[in-house]
């Protein structure tokens, strides 16, 4: 059964600590992208990916970091760097530039 | 630059009546247009792209280049459209893959 799976489904974080979360796709897909979902702000470009070991900065990449070892492996750290991490993550893949992007269930990251 | 305009936050509707959720952008070139759909609880996911003139659950959208819209409609919405929309835009160069969304607008179909 092909999709893009995130993990974990909610996550909780302490002031201070960086946090990995977790994004795997057995589609194919060539690139990868992380978006971060607030109310009222729709989705925003964190990072994304064309192919394996190349990755570039989206509109809020700061206090972000991600790597791109595995073409179905697209990980992204949120560090202490991060302001405001509160927020829900999604993750999508996509065939080159072709169609549009097949997404995760999301991570819910909250700092306590 | 690109952007996406969604103007209505919430839109409500009766059962029945005609749906129209507006999307303008601002790109320089030659764009491609999507619609995306969030149900509750579930993942989100393509609607219709401007390139396939297709029809999807009922839904239309055309492509205006002269306005810059991509408005998406239904001529008779039903309870089980009231979902999350997003407008998005891809643009046309060479290294564009990313899409870039607009706020989106909740669409509450009223029984």
């Amino acid at each position: 059964d092909g999709g893009i799976t995130q993990s974990p489904k909610y996550l909780f974080r302490k002031e201070g600590q960086n946090v990995t979360l977790s994004c795997e796709q057995n589609l194919n897909h060539d690139a990868m992208y992380w978006y971060r979902q607030d109310p009222g702000q729709g989705l925003r470009l964190i990072y994304y990916s064309q192919i394996v070991n190349d990755f570039q900065k989206g509109d809020i990449a700061e206090g972000y970091s991600v790597s791109r070892e595995k073409k179905e492996s697209f990980p992204l750290t949120v560090t202490s760097a991060q302001k405001n991490p509160t927020a829900f993550y999604l993750c999508a893949s996509s065939v080159h530039r072709e169609g549009g992007y097949t997404f995760g269930s999301g991570t819910r990251l909250t700092v306590v | 630059a690109q952007r996406v305009t969604q103007p209505e936050k919430l839109l409500s509707v009766f059962k029945g009546a005609p749906v129209e959720l507006k999307c303008n952008y601002s790109y320089s070139g030659s764009p491609e247009l999507f619609w995306y759909v969030q149900y509750s609880r579930q993942r989100l996911q393509l609607l219709l792209r401007h390139i396939s003139r297709e029809s999807i659950k009922g839904f239309t959208a055309d492509l205006n280049k002269g306005e810059t819209s991509f408005h998406l409609k239904k001529p008779f919405a039903q309870e089980e459209d009231s979902a999350m929309y997003y407008c998005a835009l891809r643009g046309s160069g060479a290294g564009s893959y990313q899409l870039t969304f607009g706020k989106g607008t909740k669409l509450s179909v009223i029984p």
